[in-house]
């Protein structure tokens, strides 16, 4: 058990719409990632949140967005879907100042 | 920039066989290294960390990895596998400097343990 708890699970979008996907981290938790982990291959980094900041970002166009809340909970906004995004999609988190990241279980998108 | 090469795409093993899952990185700087494991359709679960000190770290379940830094190495070991150790074992690194930066992956290594 991370802690770590993202919703939902399974998804289906169609070719231009936008998906917002969620998750909740432990509390202290302060620094929130989310990963892309498409069929076959590892999870690629998208981007990182601290303090409600994005303070890295991964080979990821603006069309992949987010957002971090106080009560540790942040979200994934990706616009004008394209059959690429479809993978599962991973959220991690961290204390501040942690050396070790939980993920979560994920959520499967789908794009068609 | 870092990056990790995971040698075996897939390792096909029988149970109570030995089993090695190779990882090797690049960096320029010191780092982190991690083994996360990943059963079918759920997420990731770390298995063990190389943070500092002793080269050698061991999980909870009978794996063992070891830090090689003259090899940039950090092969996954387990002297005896089980069914349930079928799974996808996915080797990643982060920068080694304070609090762990992202996470660079392999590409990942489907164990799959035959009775």
């Amino acid at each position: 058990e991370t802690g770590v708890t993202q919703s939902p699970t399974h998804l289906i979008k169609t070719r231009g719409q936008q998906v917002t996907l969620r998750c909740s981290s432990q509390s202290g938790h302060n620094t929130v990632s989310w990963y892309q982990q498409a069929l076959g291959q590892g999870p690629q980094f998208i981007f990182q949140y601290y303090r409600e900041e994005e303070n890295g970002r991964g080979n990821f166009p603006p069309r992949f967005s987010g957002l971090q809340f106080p009560n540790y909970s942040s979200e994934l906004n990706v616009n004008a879907l394209e059959l690429d995004d479809s993978a599962l999609y991973l959220c991690a988190s961290r204390t501040e100042g942690g050396n070790t990241i939980y993920f979560g279980e994920g959520s499967w998108l789908t794009v068609v | 920039a870092q990056s990790v090469t995971q040698l075996d795409s897939q390792v096909p093993v029988f149970e109570e066989a030995p089993v090695e899952l190779r990882c090797n990185y690049s960096s320029s700087v010191s780092v982190y290294l991690f083994w996360y494991v990943q059963y079918p359709n759920q997420g990731l679960q770390l298995l063990l960390k190389y943070l500092s000190g002793s080269t050698l770290v061991e999980s909870i379940n009978g794996f063992e990895a070891e830090f090689n830094k003259s090899q940039t190495s950090f092969h996954l070991r387990k002297p005896s596998v089980h069914i349930s150790d079928t799974a996808e074992y996915f080797c990643a690194v982060s920068r080694g400097s304070g609090s762990a930066r992202q996470l660079t992956f392999g590409s990942g290594t489907q164990l799959t343990v035959l009775p």
